[in-house]
């Protein structure tokens, strides 16, 4: 069965340090990826996605993700966080031939002065 | 042009009653997907949905729990009798066609507590 492992519930990063989160998935064929962040009380925004081709994807906010085949990762990057980055991060996987998003648990950033 | 709309944003009711959650996609969108995430976990898929048609309601729970999308008007998730259990936060997505590869863009909500 397809799943999303993100084993970081809670990250606390610095203003300015880099970030990882850090994303696993399980899935039988070449996947849909998917990068969310959740603002408190709001909805979800895709950051990234990745399909084929060059396995590191750019997203918005200046965020970046590197899918690894050989590891079924696919790891959210940022070189300097900022203070409006804090809020929680979802890993996805877009099943091929369907329709289901499966969403790992999330992942909680704090960023602290 | 308005993201996916929902409302309420915020409902209470108590145990027993009915809660009504609406979801109105994007324009232009006819694919309607419901999640439910439970405190300090991700969304769980619960159903598909296109215009008068379910097409997977294979994360709905088997009683109590039902949802639509009719040809006019919003999509509905309803849940009868509610139980404290049901409390949790309720997203809608849409898209414009159907496919593993398709973003779809969420409402922001609606955060269901049961007394």
């Amino acid at each position: 069965a397809q799943s999303v492992t993100q084993p970081d519930i809670h990250i606390t990063v610095s203003e300015g340090a880099s970030l990882e989160l850090r994303c696993n998935y399980s899935y039988g064929a070449t996947p849909y990826l998917f990068w969310y962040v959740q603002s408190p009380g709001q909805g979800l925004q895709l950051l990234l996605k990745y399909f084929s081709g060059d396995t590191l994807v750019q997203g918005i906010k200046g965020f970046e993700a590197e899918f690894k085949r050989s590891q079924s990762s696919f790891n959210l990057r940022k070189p300097s966080v900022h203070w409006s980055d804090a809020a929680e991060y979802f890993c996805a996987v877009g099943v091929s031939g369907g329709f289901k998003t499966i969403f790992g648990a999330g992942t909680r950033l704090f960023v602290k002065a | 042009n308005a993201g996916v709309m929902q409302n309420p944003r915020h409902l209470v009711r108590r145990r027993g009653q009915e809660a009504r959650l609406r979801c109105s996609p994007m324009k232009g969108h006819s694919h309607v997907y419901w999640y439910r995430q439970l405190p300090e976990e991700g969304l769980k898929f619960m159903v598909y949905l296109q215009k008068e048609n379910i097409i997977d309601e294979s994360g709905m729970p088997k009683e109590r729990f039902s949802a639509e999308f009719p040809k006019e008007g919003p999509s509905i998730l309803r849940i009868q009798q509610v139980v404290r259990g049901d409390s949790a936060a309720y997203f809608c997505a849409s898209s414009p066609i159907e496919g593993a590869e398709t973003e779809a863009f969420f409402g922001q909500g609606t955060r269901l507590t049961v007394v």
